[in-house]
């Protein structure tokens, strides 16, 4: 299995670009993450998907910052406009959810490499 | 809302000694303590899952126990080598919607 697969891996844009993360979960996993980690904060969870359903967006910072699962094998984090204080990485990560919606505590948690995102 | 802390951030140590990294949560209502290690530029991966109902859990080398009552989990790592140089990350499961909230870890250097 090529495990959780961001793309890109390094991204500079400038302040009030468009920014377009993407992730690919690993195959027959029903649960997608966005986190974002930053040296003051460490990891920050932004949105929750369950069966390609957001469950919980409560993290997303602002209305700058949306995500979206169309189907089962992948997911986007966009934000626009771009500011400087979004500078951080960005990590995917799945897991197999066997109750919907909700962990029963047994679920790992596969993580992407992360996507490295600076804005100038 | 849970909070989880990690002491100490960074810990410098000598290769072959044992070691020992804390967590702290502030809700016991957890559904499994979770250790990650990153590497500089790397995501996560996944050491060990301790559920609620369980104390601890082993895997070559590491050992991690949990105490719910007392809100606290360990990593205790035996003969520390310069390839454990990393940052460690605990991550407690929270009821509701089962998401992982983390601390912010401690970053491990072991030298030769």
């Amino acid at each position: 299995d090529a495990g959780v697969i961001q793309s890109p891996r390094h991204e500079v844009t400038e302040m009030g670009q468009e920014v377009t993360l993407r992730c690919k979960p690993i195959s027959g996993h029903n649960s997608l993450f966005w986190y974002r980690q930053t040296m003051m904060r460490g990891l920050e969870l932004l949105i929750y998907f369950n069966n390609n359903v957001p469950i919980d967006d409560s993290g997303m910072p602002e209305d700058r910052f949306s995500a979206k699962m169309p189907n089962a094998s992948f997911s986007t984090l966009k934000i626009q406009p771009s500011e400087p204080r979004d500078s951080a990485v960005y990590f995917c990560a799945s897991s197999l959810r066997l109750r919907r919606g909700i962990g029963t505590g047994v679920e790992k948690l596969f993580f992407g490499s992360g996507t490295q995102l600076s804005v100038l | 809302k849970q909070e989880v802390t990690q002491i100490p951030a960074a810990l410098s140590v000598p290769e072959g000694e044992n070691l020992v990294l804390n967590c702290s949560f502030t809700d016991s209502a957890i559904y499994n303590l979770q250790w990650f290690r990153q590497d500089p530029g790397k995501g996560l991966t996944s050491l060990l899952l301790i559920q609620s109902s369980q104390r601890e859990q082993t895997s070559g080398r590491l050992n991690a126990s949990l105490d719910k009552s007392s809100g606290r989990s360990t990593l205790y790592i035996a003969a520390s080598q310069p390839g454990d140089s990393a940052t460690y990350l605990c991550a407690a499961m929270n009821s509701g919607y089962s998401t992982l909230t983390f601390g912010k870890g401690t970053m491990l250097l072991v030298s030769p």
